[in-house]
């Protein structure tokens, strides 16, 4: 079946360090996405790729770097700029007309 | 920009009792609506979309939405509720003028039905 699959699904980090999450889709979708949830404050995108080499910044792109290699793949880094990374991180592909499908998240937690 | 407002962040309910999650954006332009639904801990998953045609529309589970273009609205409805529909519910616009290539989210509907 196609799907996106997103690990690990809990991530701890220590200050000062970087971390990469991993992003893979088997759906042959061209354009993927990567989302910050919080509590109460609904989807914030931080980074989105149309096509392969090629990506742009969401409204939160502060303290993440992405690459877009594969068509597969779209792996997010957290890097230490980033002040306060515990969040939920979902990534995304998009289908036709807009609709977005969803991997089942990670959780990074900063210790 | 387009902007999603979700205008209530809880909403309590009991069991068989119908529910209504009200979602409203900011343009008029040409627009797709999606919602979707997340359990805990989950990613996203879709439950119904208005691409064009009727505005009454259908999804899984028994929830349906009405898109009404002059009210810019595209409530989220379902007649008679069970416990395992509690979960959070987003509203999402996609601007077709902008080739569709961003969706914007409401910051989501908490839903909690009690027995």
């Amino acid at each position: 079946d196609g799907g996106i699959t997103q690990s690990p699904k809990y991530l701890f980090r220590k200050e000062g360090q970087n971390v990469t999450l991993s992003c893979e889709q088997n759906l042959n979708h061209d354009a993927m996405y990567w989302y910050r949830q919080d509590p109460g404050q609904g989807l914030r995108l931080i980074y989105y790729s149309q096509i392969v080499n090629d990506f742009q910044k969401g409204d939160i792109a502060e303290g993440y770097s992405v690459s877009r290699e594969k068509k597969e793949s779209f792996p997010l880094t957290v890097t230490s700029a980033q002040k306060n990374p515990t969040a939920f991180y979902l990534c995304a592909s998009r289908r036709a007309w807009g609709e977005q499908f969803f991997g089942p998240g990670t959780r990074l937690t900063v210790l | 920009a387009q902007s999603v407002t979700q205008l209530d962040s809880q909403v309590p309910v009991f069991e068989e009792a119908p529910v209504e999650l009200r979602c409203n954006y900011s343009s008029s332009v040409s627009v797709y609506l999606f919602w979707y639904v997340q359990y805990p801990n989950q990613g996203l998953q879709l439950l119904l979309k208005y691409l064009s045609g009727s505005t009454l529309v259908k999804g899984i589970n028994g929830f349906e939405a009405e898109f009404n273009k002059s009210q810019t609205s595209f409530h989220l409805r379902k007649p008679s509720v069970h416990i395992s529909d509690t979960a959070e519910y987003f509203c999402a616009v996609s601007d077709t003028q902008g080739g569709s290539e961003k969706l914007v989210f409401g910051k989501g509907t908490k839903l909690t039905v009690n027995p």
